[in-house]
């Protein structure tokens, strides 16, 4: 079963415009969430997270927002840049109630983001 | 050293044949993960080490892998009878583990092709 969902395979936006990317999760034994960017041919590169404690990290032009009652985070990207384009992932842990605090991630399938000049 | 490396980048082998992927985590890391991803998906979980010691392992991981890591520093992941299903980008990931710091940073990964 697919604990974390990405449902939007990609999104285009026009530089400078914000880019909204959306993740939902099932399983609620989650308490960690991370957000990852994946350029071709590179590993994910890790920008930015939260925990459960949290509804809201900010980090420069990004800001995750955490809705636990929904299972549903977002990735706020303003302004967008055309060297945002990229794959973005989400990624959930039990970090911290799951029994052990080994902290594997699990993964969205992933959303193509296109920011046009 | 200001990354997680892997080598080698790319493999290519012949159905049968065995192989071995090496990772090198961040140095001051001691908690390594062994990630698989294929085409459209986002990276599957392999399996964990905590220093030396392999903690966690995914079903996905069959009797023909096997992962270590000697010494806690880098690690090897082989598999043994590679069948075309093997074929993915195999991913590694080190974090530090201690206070807030749970991000996993993750290197380029190798790329395996089975034929």
């Amino acid at each position: 079963d697919q604990q974390v969902k990405q449902n939007s395979p990609s999104l285009s936006v026009q530089e400078g415009r914000i880019s909204i990317l959306n993740c939902d999760y099932t399983n609620s034994m989650f308490d960690y969430f991370l957000w990852y960017k994946k350029y071709p041919a590179e590993g994910p590169t890790f920008l930015i997270s939260i925990s459960s404690i949290k509804d809201k990290n900010e980090d420069g032009r990004f800001t995750v927002f955490l809705n636990k009652s929904a299972k549903h985070l977002s990735l706020h990207i303003v302004p967008s840049q055309p060297g945002d384009s990229a794959v973005y992932f989400c990624a959930a842990s039990a970090l911290w109630s799951g029994g052990t605090s080994y902290g594997k991630l699990t993964f969205g399938q992933g959303t193509i983001l296109t920011v046009h000049p | 050293d200001t990354g997680v490396s892997q080598n080698p980048r790319h493999k290519i082998t012949k159905r049968g044949q065995n192989v071995t992927f090496r990772c090198d985590p961040i140095s001051e890391h001691n908690r390594l993960y062994w990630y698989r991803q294929t085409l459209g998906q986002g990276p599957e979980f392999l399996t964990y080490f905590q220093n030396e010691a392999q903690l966690e392992k995914s079903r996905l991981l069959s009797d023909r892998f096997s992962a270590e890591r000697p010494k806690g520093s880098f690690s090897t992941l082989e598999i043994q009878r590679t069948e075309q299903g093997d074929s993915a980008m195999y991913l590694c990931a080190s974090s530090l583990g201690v206070g807030s710091i749970y991000e996993q940073y993750f290197g380029p990964g190798t790329r395996l092709t089975v034929t």
